[in-house]
C-alpha cells in the first residue's frame, strides 16, 4: 500500500538552511515530489525527483532520495521569510504500463522562518 | 493559461442544504481529481477522473458526495445534503497524463463552511 509520512512542523532563523523529510513505503514508486502551499492557495510544484537519481538540485532547492531507506528530503538553502509556508511530499506509482497519475501526499509539514 | 478555475471561492451554507462546485481544468489536460483539505485529515484525495470517466472513487467519503464531469472543460462535486462536518477546502487539480511526470495543477479552492 501507499503511505506517506512527514514531520508535522520545522521551524527555522532567516539565512538559515531548513531540511523538510518524509518516508514513503510504496518501493515501485516512480516520481517524488516535493509540492508548496501558501497560505490561502492551492498546492504548487516544486520540484520532482525520479526514483532512479539520488539528488537533484534546483537554485536553492535539493532534493535527496535514499531508496533503501525510502526516505526523501528537501533542503532549501539561505531560508527566506517568504519560504513560510506547508511543504507536502507526495508520491506516484507506475504501475505495468498504465499512469495512474494518482499521488498519494503527507500530510505537510508547515515550516516558519523568523527573521 | 488562467490555470485551474474554481468557482465559488467561498461558500457559506446551512446544513441540509445542497451545495455544488465547480471546476474547470487546464485546457488540454486529461485528469481531473478532487481533493478535501481539512486541519484533522490533512489532503484526502476524493475522486479522479481520466478523459472524463471515473477512475477512483473510493475517497468519497459515503452517498451524500457525488461528482460528474461532463466534458473535458467542466466537473462538479455535489454535497447533498450538507452537514456541519463537510466544512473544509475543496481543492480541484488537473494533469495531462501519458508519459510525462503527472504534474498536477491545483485550483486556489473552495472553502466551504457549513453551518
Amino acid at each position: 500500500g501507499e503511505d506517506v509520512e512527514q514531520s508535522l512542523f520545522l521551524s527555522v532563523r532567516e539565512g538559515d538552511s531548513s531540511v523538510i523529510n518524509c518516508t514513503y513505503t510504496d518501493s515501485s514508486s516512480t516520481y517524488l515530489y516535493w509540492y508548496k502551499q501558501e497560505p490561502g492557495a492551492g498546492l504548487q510544484l516544486l520540484t520532482y525527483i525520479f526514483s532512479n537519481m539520488d539528488m537533484k538540485q534546483d537554485q536553492r532547492l535539493t532534493v535527496l532520495l535514499n531508496k533503501k531507506d525510502k526516505h526523501l528530503s528537501l533542503r532549501i538553502a539561505d531560508t527566506q521569510t517568504g519560504d513560510s509556508a506547508i511543504y507536502f511530499c507526495a508520491e506516484t506509482v507506475y504501475a505495468g504500463g498504465t499512469s495512474y497519475g494518482k499521488l498519494t501526499f503527507g500530510q505537510g509539514t508547515i515550516l516558519t522562518v523568523h527573521p | 493559461d488562467a490555470g485551474v478555475i474554481q468557482s465559488p471561492r467561498h461558500e457559506v451554507t446551512e446544513m441540509g442544504q445542497e451545495v455544488t462546485l465547480r471546476c474547470k481544468p487546464i485546457s488540454g489536460h486529461n485528469s481531473l481529481f478532487w481533493y478535501r483539505q481539512t486541519m484533522m485529515r490533512g489532503l484526502e484525495l476524493l475522486i479522479y477522473f481520466n478523459n472524463n470517466v471515473p477512475i477512483d472513487d473510493s475517497g468519497m467519503p459515503e452517498d451524500r458526495f457525488s461528482a460528474k464531469m461532463p466534458n473535458a472543460s467542466f466537473s462538479t462535486l455535489k454535497i447533498q445534503p450538507s452537514e456541519p462536518r463537510d466544512s473544509a477546502v475543496y481543492f480541484c487539480a488537473s494533469s495531462l497524463e501519458g508519459g510525462g511526470t503527472h504534474e498536477q495543477f491545483f485550483g486556489p479552492g473552495t472553502r466551504l463552511t457549513v453551518l
